[in-house]
């Protein structure tokens, strides 16, 4: 099984509705974090966690949410979605700062 | 903030020719150095990463990186390049003051047989 594990790994919507994306782990990891790939522009930070009762916003936070479930679960979710926001979503996790990120294999939203 | 600088979004090169991917970084203190691959249709993973140890960094699948202070630069080479290493390559600093990773946009590279 995968160390990082996000559901759905694929999803279409329309514009309006409501999604949530999942992240579980196995790592024992403190530290999540939710990033949007797309072409050309790389990965950009969405949201971080260091621990259960603390959130930061990352580069790109509006339009999203995050919930800390647990310590190996953080959701993402979208209100309303949009078509601007279709991209391939990853959640990561790591020990610390300067510690190696672990990735799940992404979740591709596509927006109509 | 940190800042990566990754020149050329696209980059070909012939099978077992040089590959050579700059990464350029901004950073007022001595940082931390990664350098992550995603092969198709998967999650980043891990090629290797600087520490302030050795300046010159062995990493998987025959690639390597040399951090150059002077020039704030963590350049990836290999010698020879193999079809397997089609993929995206992406340069990341740690940024202290954020206290996340900062990425580059990243690099497509393809392998012409």
């Amino acid at each position: 099984d995968a160390d990082v594990t996000q559901t759905p790994r694929n999803r279409i919507t329309k514009t309006g509705k409501r999604i949530m994306l999942e992240c579980s782990q196995t790592k024992g990891h403190d530290r999540m974090y939710w990033y949007r790939q797309d072409p050309g522009l790389g990965l950009r930070l969405i949201y971080y966690s260091f621990d259960v009762k603390d959130i930061n916003k990352g580069e790109i936070s509006d339009g999203y949410s995050v919930s800390r479930q647990a310590q190996a679960k953080f959701s993402l979710s979208l209100e309303s979605a949009i078509p601007n926001q279709t991209a391939l979503y990853f959640c990561a996790t790591s020990a610390d700062l300067n510690r190696e990120l672990f990735f799940g294999e992404g979740s591709r939203l596509t927006v109509l | 903030a940190q800042s990566v600088t990754q020149l050329g979004s696209h980059v070909s090169v012939s099978e077992g020719a040089l590959v050579l991917l700059r990464c350029n970084y901004s950073s007022s203190v001595p940082p931390y150095l990664f350098w992550y691959v995603q092969y198709p249709n998967q999650g980043l993973q891990l090629l290797l990463k600087y520490t302030s140890a050795a300046t010159l960094v062995k990493g998987i699948n025959g690639f390597e990186a040399e951090f150059k202070k002077s020039e704030t630069s963590f350049h990836l080479t290999k010698p020879s390049a193999h079809m397997s290493d089609a993929a995206e390559y992406f340069c990341a600093v740690s940024d202290r003051g954020n206290n996340r990773l900062a990425f580059g946009k990243g690099n497509q590279v393809v392998v012409i047989p």
